[in-house]
This record gives structure tokens, sequence and C-alpha cells, in this order.
């Protein structure tokens, strides 16, 4: 089956920096991206990493390693607006995908 | 332009009644999908498209069904409703495939089914 698996909730400080954790198990792996999703919104998007390494998209960076089935979303200078969910998404050869169930990012001021 | 269109909003269902989930896209994306999800969880993949004519099934198409005629529309229909099926739906749409898979999504459509 394919899953991915990343915390239910985190809980960071106004100005702070906070990482999120995405751990992936899909056949035909091909990219990780990232979601933002408001209460009542819809998903944006904030990245994708397609090879190894850093992504860095202003406040938002994104890391991917492959070997390890492992990526995060890491946040800096933290605002209020930032509080959401954060979803990572693994995208496979047969073009399905995939998201995780989520993590809640708090923020307190 | 108006990205991803997903019709009604909120709908209300008897069980058993059948309805559609419109969504249209003026992107001219080839790559649609459709998504539900449930109170604080992620999004499932119900089914998805690659282009006209093109449909697959995802993580949990039982219970649906859609059609993809032309580039821009990709309804969802719902046949025998049920309450498991009450959801919120989202559309979302891509340029490319895999390495330019970027969703645009659409505002989704609160279902509830009694």
């Amino acid at each position: 089956g394919q899953s991915l698996e990343q915390p239910s909730e985190v809980t960071a400080v106004e100005g702070a920096i906070v990482q999120i954790n995405c751990t992936y198990q899909t056949s035909g792996f091909y990219g990780l991206s990232w979601y933002q999703q408001h209460d009542g919104g819809a998903p944006t998007f904030l990245s994708y990493n397609g090879l190894d390494g850093l992504e860095e998209t202003g406040r938002f960076s994104s890391f991917l390693s492959r070997s390890d089935s492992y990526g995060y979303l890491l946040l800096q200078e933290l605002q209020m607006k930032d509080s959401a969910s954060y979803f990572c998404a693994a995208s496979n050869r047969d073009d399905k995908i995939i998201f995780g169930k989520g993590t809640r990012l708090h923020i307190l001021p | 332009n108006a990205g991803v269109t997903q019709t009604p909003k909120f709908r209300i269902l008897k069980i058993g009644q059948s309805m559609t989930l419109q969504c249209t896209q003026d992107m001219n994306h080839n790559y649609m999908y459709w998504y539900r999800q449930d109170p604080g969880m992620g999004l499932k993949l119900i089914y998805y498209s690659v282009g006209a004519g093109i449909t697959d099934k995802g993580e949990v198409p039982n219970g649906y069904n859609v059609s993809r005629s032309t580039t821009e529309d990709f309804p969802l229909r719902l046949e025998l409703a049920a309450p498991s099926q009450t959801s919120v739906y989202f559309c979302a749409s891509s340029y490319g495939g895999p390495g330019a898979n970027v969703l645009t999504f659409g505002a989704g459509s609160r279902l509830t089914v009694l």
C-alpha cells in the first residue's frame, strides 16, 4: 500500500522556526509536495521537491531525502496567519498524488 | 481566470439518492483529480484523469463514477448515496505529470447524506 506519516499536531511560538516531518511509503515515488489548508478553506500549494535537497521559497523551505523516504517542511519567522494544517503529498509515476493525514500547526503569541 | 470551479458548494442528500458534483477548470490543465476529506483527516484520492477520455481509480473509488469528455470538465457521480459518503469533496487540476503537478484546488463541495 501507499502511506505518508506526519505528526498530527505541532505547537510553536510566534517568530520561531518549526519543522514538520513526513515519511512515506509509496510505489513509484516521484516527488514530494507540501500544501497548506486553513480551516474551511481549500489546500494551497507551498513547495515541491523532485530531487534530494532543500528548496527555499521565502519563509518556507522543504527538504527531501529519497534514500530515507523522508522529507520536511520548515517554516521560519512564524506568524499567527501560519496557523493551519499542512499536508505532505507524494507524486507517483502512475500519476496518483497521495496525501498524508496532515499536521495541525498551533502558534502561540 | 476562474481557476477550478465546483458546484454545488453545499448539498444534503437522502440515503439512496444520486447526484453529480460538477468540476470545471479554465487553465487548460490536462490532469484532474477528485479527493474527499473527512473531518480532521487528510485527502483521499477518489478518481483522477490525465486527459479527455482517460480516467483511473484512486484510493477510494467505490460508490463513485467519473467521466472526462472534455479537457475542462470532470464531473463526479454518486450513485445510491450512503451516510459514509458524507464529506467535503475537492476537485483539483494540474498542468502536467508527476514532475509538474502543482495542484490547484476548487473551493470544495460539502455533502451530507442523511
